[in-house]
């Protein structure tokens, strides 16, 4: 079975403050990971890509296997990153069904 | 709007009702997906359509049926309706059976009383 278990609700931090939103995962073979943001009254969008190894405003993230982690970060927070994060991951064949987590709500604080 | 299309954005209905959700999907996009998220349960996978053929399938009740049809558009039809499927039903589609990441629908706010 496949699991993504985002552990805060909830996290609040200051203008300029670096951020890390965690995301864990459970998964047998190889995994697709992926972060997606939801700013207030839009849809739902993809932020970033692990295959991709690429930097979306200013968000990083990197999968280590080895912690079965893809936490998502950036090193200065800024007010128009308030939004719901959320991880997501499938396997890396055809007709992969993707798992999101609960999600996590950033606060930036001005 | 080249984007994923969801009708209606509201829906209000009693219980032991039956809806029809509507979802187009981004131009070119041959994959359907339908999500449902609910206040504690987060994005819950309900099943994946891939031109016109059912692909995958998550934790979607017997009372829920989907289809996509030849011109690609796909209804989630939920019949016997109870409180409890009060919900937000996510749409969203990709260019293949491959997960390159998904482009979401607005969704449709579904309140059963």
């Amino acid at each position: 079975a496949q699991r993504v278990t985002q552990p805060e609700k909830l996290l609040s931090v200051f203008k300029g403050a670096p951020v890390e939103l965690k995301c864990n995962y459970s998964y047998s073979g190889s995994p697709e990971l992926f972060w997606y943001v939801q700013y207030s009254r839009q849809r739902l969008q993809l932020l970033l890509r692990h295959i991709s190894r690429e930097s979306i405003k200013g968000f990083t993230a990197d999968l280590n296997k080895g912690e079965t982690s893809f936490h998502l970060k950036k090193p200065f927070a800024q007010e128009e990153d308030s939004a719901m994060y959320y991880c997501a991951l499938s396997g890396s064949g055809g007709y992969q069904k993707v798992t999101f987590g609960t999600g996590t709500k950033l606060q930036v604080i001005p | 709007d080249s984007g994923v299309t969801q009708t209606p954005k509201h829906l209000i209905t009693a219980t032991g009702q039956r809806v029809t959700l509507r979802c187009s999907p981004r131009s070119g996009d041959l994959s359907v997906y339908w999500y449902q998220q609910s206040l504690d349960q987060g994005l819950q996978f309900l099943i994946q359509y891939y031109n016109g053929e059912e692909r995958a399938k998550g934790n979607i009740l017997e009372r829920f049926s989907a289809q996509q049809f030849p011109d690609l558009h796909s209804e989630l039809n939920l019949s016997s309706l109870e409180l409890g499927d009060s919900a937000l039903y996510f749409c969203a589609s990709s260019t293949s059976n491959r997960n390159y990441g998904y482009t979401f629908g607005s969704g449709t706010r579904l309140t059963v009383v």
